[in-house]
């Protein structure tokens, strides 16, 4: 059964630095991986599709690699911005076309 | 272009009571999962839907039902309401000759009292 874990929690950071959150599964026979953003209360956004045949996804100051062999994926947002404050989730689908989610990363970046 | 529409935004139920929330796909998809996420937790696969039929279903009771349109819109319907049904409500669509990245809509709050 295919289990999604994402590390840290929660995670608070001052604006401008750097961050990596992290994704793993464990199994490997996954039909792609999706990162996606949720503000409180609110339905997702999608950030990064990486297909299981790809290494890495980018969109502005997001990067998503993937590492199908290990089961890990990471998302590294660069010089954080407040509006960056939200939850982040992962979510790798099978072969049935299902999307199973961690629980995500609370991410707070403070002025 | 508009995106995954979902409606109502907020429904406050009685235990025991029946509900319905809709939903509608982006243009040009042709399949639509629902799922449902509790306070602090990662959405839950309920079932999916395509060519008007049932394909996949998670983990839920039978009180958990569905039904897709020839327009492709959606429905969820949950019987015998349980305070545990309190979640929100996401819906997603995507279409099978694109590229499968699931797009959601902005969900359904259901509050069970």
């Amino acid at each position: 059964k295919q289990e999604v874990t994402q590390i840290p929690a929660a995670l608070s950071v001052p604006e401008g630095e750097n961050l990596v959150l992290n994704c793993s599964f464990t199994d490997s026979a996954i039909y792609n991986l999706q990162w996606f953003r949720q503000d409180p209360g609110k339905g997702l956004t999608s950030l990064l599709l990486i297909q299981s045949s790809q290494r890495e996804q980018t969109s502005g100051r997001l990067n998503a690699s993937l590492d199908k062999s290990s089961g890990r994926s990471t998302l590294y947002i660069a010089a954080s911005q407040p509006g960056d404050s939200a939850t982040y989730l992962c979510a790798v689908k099978d072969s049935s076309y299902k999307l199973i989610f961690g629980s995500g990363t609370r991410l707070l970046v403070r002025p | 272009d508009a995106g995954v529409t979902q409606s109502p935004t907020h429904l406050i139920k009685t235990r025991g009571q029946q509900v319905t929330l809709r939903c509608s796909p982006k243009s040009g998809h042709d399949t639509v999962s629902w799922y449902q996420q509790a306070l602090g937790q990662g959405p839950q696969f309920i079932f999916q839907y395509y060519e008007e039929e049932e394909r996949q279903r998670g983990n839920f009771p039978d009180r958990f039902s569905g039904h897709q349109f020839p327009n492709y819109s959606s429905e969820l319907n949950v019987n015998a309401l349980l305070l545990g049904d309190s979640a929100l409500y996401l819906c997603a669509s995507w279409g099978r000759g694109s590229s499968y990245e699931q797009y959601f809509g902005p969900g359904t709050r259901l509050t069970v009292t």
